[in-house]
C-alpha cells in the first residue's frame, strides 16, 4: 500500500501558483519524498525530491515540514500544459539496498483551467 | 534524446500469443525497473535488475511473465500465452543505483489484447 495520502483532485487558475498537498505521518528517517507527474497516456515524469530540507528546481518547489510528515509541492505559474496526475511517494535512497520501488498510490489530478 | 526508450509503443494480439516488449535505459543507469498500469491506476512494480541480475519480483509477476537484462544494458519483458488481463500500459524505469536514486520513465508500450 502506498505510505502516502493525497487529494483525489485539484483546480487551478492558469497563471496562479499550484499547491498540492502530500501526508506521509509514517515516514522514516531515511526516505525521500518523491514527486512525479503523469500526462495522460504518458510515462511518469520525475519532478523534484527531497529527504529533509525544503527543494527548488526549474520545475517546481517542494516544502517539507518540520517534522516530516507532510510536503507541499508548489507549481509557482500553473499552465494548461501542467494538467496531470501528480504522485507523491516515499522512499529509500539506493545506499540501503532494498531495491527502491516506487508504490504508486492514487495521485492527484490537477486540472489548470484558463 | 538520451532518455528511456521504450519498443514497441503500441501493441495489440490475440489472446494466448506471446508478446515481448524491450526496454533500453539511459546510459550508464546499473539499475533497471518495470511497471504495469492499467487504466485509471497509478503503475505497479513489477520487478528490478541491478546490473544483469534480478532482485526483486513483485507477485504480480506470473508465471507468464518473464524479464530478463543478459549484458546487464537493454532488457526484455516477456508475456506468454497473453490473456485479455494483461492489457496494460507497461513502463520501463531507470536509475543510477546511488545516493536518493532517482528513477526515470520511458514512455511505456500500450498492449491491447483481443
Amino acid at each position: 500500500d502506498a505510505k502516502t495520502t493525497q487529494p483525489p483532485s485539484m483546480d487551478c487558475a492558469e497563471g496562479r501558483a499550484a499547491n498540492l498537498p502530500c501526508n506521509h505521518s509514517t515516514i522514516s528517517g531515511n526516505e525521500y519524498v518523491y514527486w512525479y507527474r503523469q500526462i495522460h497516456s504518458q510515462g511518469p515524469q520525475y519532478i523534484i525530491h527531497g529527504l529533509k530540507n525544503n527543494e527548488t528546481n526549474e520545475m517546481a518547489s517542494l516544502i517539507i515540514t518540520e517534522d516530516r510528515k507532510s510536503s507541499t509541492l508548489i507549481l509557482p505559474h500553473a499552465t494548461l500544459r501542467d494538467t496531470a496526475v501528480y504522485y507523491c511517494i516515499v522512499r529509500v535512497g539506493a545506499r540501503d539496498n532494498q531495491g527502491g520501488k516506487l508504490i504508486f498510490g492514487q495521485g492527484t489530478e490537477l486540472s489548470v483551467k484558463p | 534524446d538520451t532518455g528511456v526508450s521504450q519498443d514497441p509503443r503500441h501493441k495489440i494480439t490475440k489472446r494466448g500469443q506471446n508478446v515481448t516488449f524491450r526496454c533500453d535505459p539511459i546510459s550508464e543507469h546499473n539499475r533497471l525497473y518495470w511497471y504495469r498500469q492499467t487504466l485509471g491506476q497509478g503503475p505497479e512494480f513489477l520487478t528490478y535488475f541491478q546490473n544483469e541480475a534480478q532482485l526483486e519480483k513483485s507477485r504480480l509477476l506470473s508465471d507468464r511473465f518473464s524479464a530478463e537484462r543478459p549484458k546487464g544494458s537493454f532488457s526484455t519483458l516477456e508475456i506468454q500465452r497473453t490473456e485479455q488481463g494483461d492489457s496494460a500500459m507497461y513502463l520501463c524505469a531507470s536509475s543510477l543505483g546511488l545516493g536518493a536514486d532517482t528513477q526515470y520513465f520511458g514512455p511505456g508500450t500500450r498492449l491491447t489484447v483481443l
